[in-house]
């Protein structure tokens, strides 16, 4: 069965340090992949989406993520992060590819410090 | 902007009741889906929609809940005899064909 993991659970950053928050996915094939952002008490959000083509997908709020097909990887980055973007982090992909069911990785909670 | 909205975004309801939770997805979605988090941990899938019928769930999903989508435009999610541990917050989410996913606010869903 496919699985999304993440390996960072808690990560604690100051402001203006770079971020890079690690996605693996277990299957191969087309994949499609996606960064969810959910801030304290509000829903989740679309940051970024790969489906396919440039591996390297830019996304809202100056966040950005790589495909690497090699490393069965989508990890999301950030050169420069801010107290705004304290909030819990969740990488999703297709159980399969082409099913209808998305699966989440266990999520990252990110605090940034002022 | 179109939105996936959910109501209510709270209910408290008593072990036992049965809670039906409203989701209007966006117009021209086709696929449709809910989803939970219970508080602290991950999200998790419990049931596709697509062409008036249930198109996959999860374990979670058991005869205790249902689906519908009784008017083209509503989906809901009904639990029949809420549990504790049914407690959470409840996602609704619908797409496009070959799109992401549009998620609501959620409805946090309290069983005492």
């Amino acid at each position: 069965a496919q699985s999304v993991s993440q390996h960072n659970h808690h990560v604690i950053l100051s402001e203006a340090a770079s971020l890079e928050l690690g996605c693996n996915y277990s299957y191969g094939g087309t994949v499609n992949l996606f960064w969810y952002v959910q801030y304290p008490g509000q829903h989740l959000q679309l940051l970024l989406k790969y489906f396919s083509g440039d591996p390297l997908v830019k996304g809202i709020k100056g966040f950005e993520a790589e495909f690497i097909k090699s490393k069965f990887s989508f990890n999301l980055r950030k050169p420069s992060v801010q107290w705004s973007d304290t909030a819990e982090y969740f990488c999703a992909g297709p159980s399969t590819p082409g099913t209808y069911k998305y699966i989440f990785g266990t999520g990252t909670r990110l605090k940034v410090l002022a | 902007e179109p939105e996936v909205t959910q109501t209510p975004s709270h209910q408290v309801t008593q072990m036992g009741q049965e809670v039906i939770l409203r989701c209007v997805p966006i117009s021209n979605h086709l696929y449709f889906y809910w989803y939970r988090q219970i508080l602290g941990q991950k999200v998790e899938f419990l049931v596709s929609f697509y062409n008036n019928e249930i198109s996959e769930k999860s374990e979670i999903f058991d005869d205790q809940f249902s689906v519908e989508r009784p008017d083209g435009s509503n989906f809901t999610l009904k639990i029949r005899s809420t549990k504790l541990e049914d407690s959470a917050m409840y996602f609704c989410a619908s797409r496009r064909h070959g799109t992401e996913a549009f998620f609501g606010q959620g409805t946090r869903l309290t069983v005492v």
